[in-house]
């Protein structure tokens, strides 16, 4: 069964750096998401990615969050300068635009602890 | 902005009973999905629920929408101790032009005990 594949599993990070989250999405899946869950807590929409841009993002994908599809296969978050509290799981998923009662494909996440 | 409200948020039950997980949302959708998560893990995809009066069922876990009522019900059956995890509904919406997202509901940690 396809899966989203997301890199690292854990990264530990001081405040104030940049991090890099790394997704590859089932390959043809036309949308991508990023959600982050904070321990503990329901899981939050940051960004919707579709047509090489960004369809959608929350209050929470402030200036300091960027992604990217750089290479037609990976599908990036960065954060620019990290702080405690975006300490979270952040989990990738993919979606079939026009067929979504396969419904949204969630990667095995990533944890991010910025300490 | 679309909410979506889970009850009860904790729930312990002992093996053998039946107990049902609701979930209410506030603005019209006619596309839900439940999602299981074990701690410290992803999200393990249940059901997805795509119409009024849509039910599904797989094993001892049974899930159903009403989009009239805003609401989806996740029925549980003769309880075992492997159903014990975090459940979550999920609620599809298309804030326009095609730019669908999920909005979650808190989630419900469901023990079951022996």
């Amino acid at each position: 069964e396809p899966e989203v594949t997301q890199t690292p599993s854990h990264q530990v990070t001081q405040m104030g750096q940049e991090v890099i989250l790394r997704c590859v999405p089932i390959s043809n899946h036309l949308y991508f998401y990023w959600y982050r869950q904070i321990l503990g807590q329901k899981v939050e929409f940051l960004v919707s990615f579709y047509n090489n841009e960004i369809s959608e993002k929350s209050e929470i994908f402030d200036d300091q969050f960027s992604v990217e599809r750089p290479d037609g296969s990976n599908f990036t978050l960065k954060i620019r300068s990290t702080k405690l509290e975006d300490s979270a799981m952040y989990f990738c998923a993919s979606s079939e635009i026009f067929n979504l009662a396969y419904g949204y494909t969630f990667g095995s996440g990533t944890r991010l602890t910025v300490v | 902005e679309l909410k979506v409200e889970q009850n009860p948020l904790f729930l312990s039950m002992q093996e053998g009973k039946n107990y049902t997980i609701y979930c209410n949302y506030s603005t019209t959708s006619d596309r839900l999905y439940w999602y299981r998560q074990d701690p410290g893990k992803s999200l393990e995809s249940l059901f997805v629920l795509l119409s009024n009066g849509a039910v599904k069922q797989e094993g001892r876990l049974m899930a159903s929408l009403d989009t009239k009522a805003r609401l989806s019900t996740l029925h549980i059956t003769a309880a075992v101790h492997d159903l014990s995890a975090t459940y979550f509904c999920a609620v599809d919406s298309d804030s326009g032009g095609s730019n669908y997202k999920l909005t979650f509901g808190k989630g419900t940690l469901l023990t079951v005990n022996p």
